[in-house]
């Protein structure tokens, strides 16, 4: 079955080390996303891939890093910068810039 | 801010019966919109889409309404049933690439 699956579904991690969260994609889409919710919040964007070997920051991708060597990933990497690291992350993909996103089961990150 | 949201922030309905969640947005040059559900501990799940040039498009159970004159999106659910509890959002995009998604709606659906 085609989709996104991202690892591990929980993450704790203590304060000023960085950690890695996983994206992989079966669906040959070729634009890949991570957004960040806070309870009761909507989604934010915090980073965007187009194409392989290319990103762009979204609303929200200060104390974030992402890499995309190969079509199917889009780690990302919440750095010991980053000031309230503790929240759920949706890792998405989509076939272009104009349509749904698909998302994956999410990664919740608790740093203490 | 957010340039989507949400009217309320919850929804009680009777099983059975119809649902509407509402949505607004504010750039009036956005083109195109996605209604997600999302259950608990879940990521969202794409429900139904819309593209400007249309002012209603169904599918399984559910009917999305937009209001380009007033800025406005709606989400129907016939029938609600039980499996239906979760949080609604509308997504808008902002351009190439880029949703923004509203706070969202909480579905609750009493027996």
């Amino acid at each position: 079955d085609g989709g996104i699956t991202q690892s591990p579904k929980y993450l704790f991690r203590k304060e000023g080390q960085n950690v890695t969260l996983s994206c992989e994609q079966n669906l040959n889409h070729d634009a890949m996303y991570w957004y960040r919710q806070d309870p009761g919040q909507g989604l934010r964007l915090i980073y965007y891939s187009q194409i392989v070997n290319d990103f762009q920051k979204g609303d929200i991708a200060e104390g974030y890093s992402v890499s995309r060597e190969k079509k199917e990933s889009f780690p990302l990497t919440v750095t010991s910068a980053q000031k309230n690291p503790t929240a759920f992350y949706l890792c998405a993909s989509s076939t272009g810039g104009r349509a749904w996103q698909y998302f994956g089961p999410g990664t919740r990150l608790t740093v203490t | 801010g957010e340039s989507v949201g949400l009217h309320l922030p919850t929804l009680s309905v009777q099983e059975g019966d119809n649902s509407i969640i509402n949505c607004a947005y504010s750039n009036s040059a956005s083109d195109y919109f996605i209604w997600y559900k999302q259950e608990s501990g879940k990521g969202p799940q794409f429900i139904i889409d819309i593209r400007s040039n249309m002012d209603k498009r169904q599918g399984q159970r559910v009917t999305v309404l937009l209001n380009k004159t007033v800025k406005h999106l709606s989400l129907q659910i016939a029938a609600t049933q039980p499996g239906d509890s979760a949080v609604y959002f509308c997504a808008e995009n902002m351009g190439d690439y880029k949703l923004s998604f509203g706070a969202g709606t909480t579905v609750t659906v009493r027996a």
